[in-house]
């Protein structure tokens, strides 16, 4: 079973900053915690990961809690192209993911 | 850099039936693994090859199977296909770095039908 619980759903109005949060509340100490994001029926994307620091990257910011039992994907000015399901995994090495249903984001006009 | 190539993109089989997928990783990458996408049960580990030698391996039938060459490309086979065997199937490699966080890049997938 996936390690990390997400909302089933959201939705994002287009040119507002997207805030997806993921509950992991079992991590272990040496496990990152990696995002990835699947557009209609294509390989997942990987957007970012971390550890216990705050990331960002050219296409998002990753907030993780002092504690790391919760984290938020931020897409700052999100797209229409942005519209996809985000998978929030935590793993030791990056690999082996076991994913959740992940949420689904829709970004409206 | 090319990406994760994954043949064929598209492949339709009986019942019955046995299917190789193929899957050549990012050129450098080590470690290749596998996934099963169902719409029923998600994103699924079928199993991870690195230097030739399956290293990990999920919760399926043995009817999967897979291999690693020298060069890190990958093959997998589907033996006896049943109808619940129809999914995307998607590669992804890594460098496979033991001392950290490896990021995996997924190929576009397969999709097989089963009739």
């Amino acid at each position: 079973d996936a390690k990390t619980t997400q909302p089933p759903s959201m939705d994002c109005a287009e040119g507002r900053a997207a805030n997806l949060p993921c509950n992991h509340s079992t991590i272990s100490g040496n496990e990152y915690v990696y995002w990835y994001r699947q557009i209609h029926s294509q390989g997942p994307q990987y957007i970012i990961h971390g550890l216990k620091n705050n990331e960002t990257n050219e296409m998002a910011s990753l907030i993780i809690t002092e504690d790391r039992k919760s984290s938020t994907l931020i897409l700052p000015h999100a797209t229409l192209r942005d519209t996809a399901v985000y998978y929030c995994i935590v793993s030791v090495y990056g690999q082996n993911f076991v994913f959740g249903p992940g949420t689904r984001l829709s970004v409206l006009p | 850099k090319a990406g994760v190539t994954q043949t064929p993109r598209y492949l339709i089989k009986t019942r019955g039936q046995q299917v190789t997928l193929s899957c050549s990783p990012i050129s450098g990458h080590r470690s290749v693994s596998w996934y099963q996408q169902t719409p029923g049960q998600g994103l699924q580990f079928l199993f991870e090859y690195f230097s030739e030698t399956q290293r990990n391996k999920g919760n399926f039938p043995g009817r999967f199977s897979g291999r690693q060459f020298s060069n890190s490309r990958s093959e997998m086979n589907v033996s006896t296909l049943e109808l619940g065997d129809s999914a995307l199937y998607l590669c992804a490699s890594s460098l496979a770095w033991d001392r950290g966080p490896n990021e995996q890049f997924f190929g576009p997938g397969t999709r097989l039908t089963v009739l």
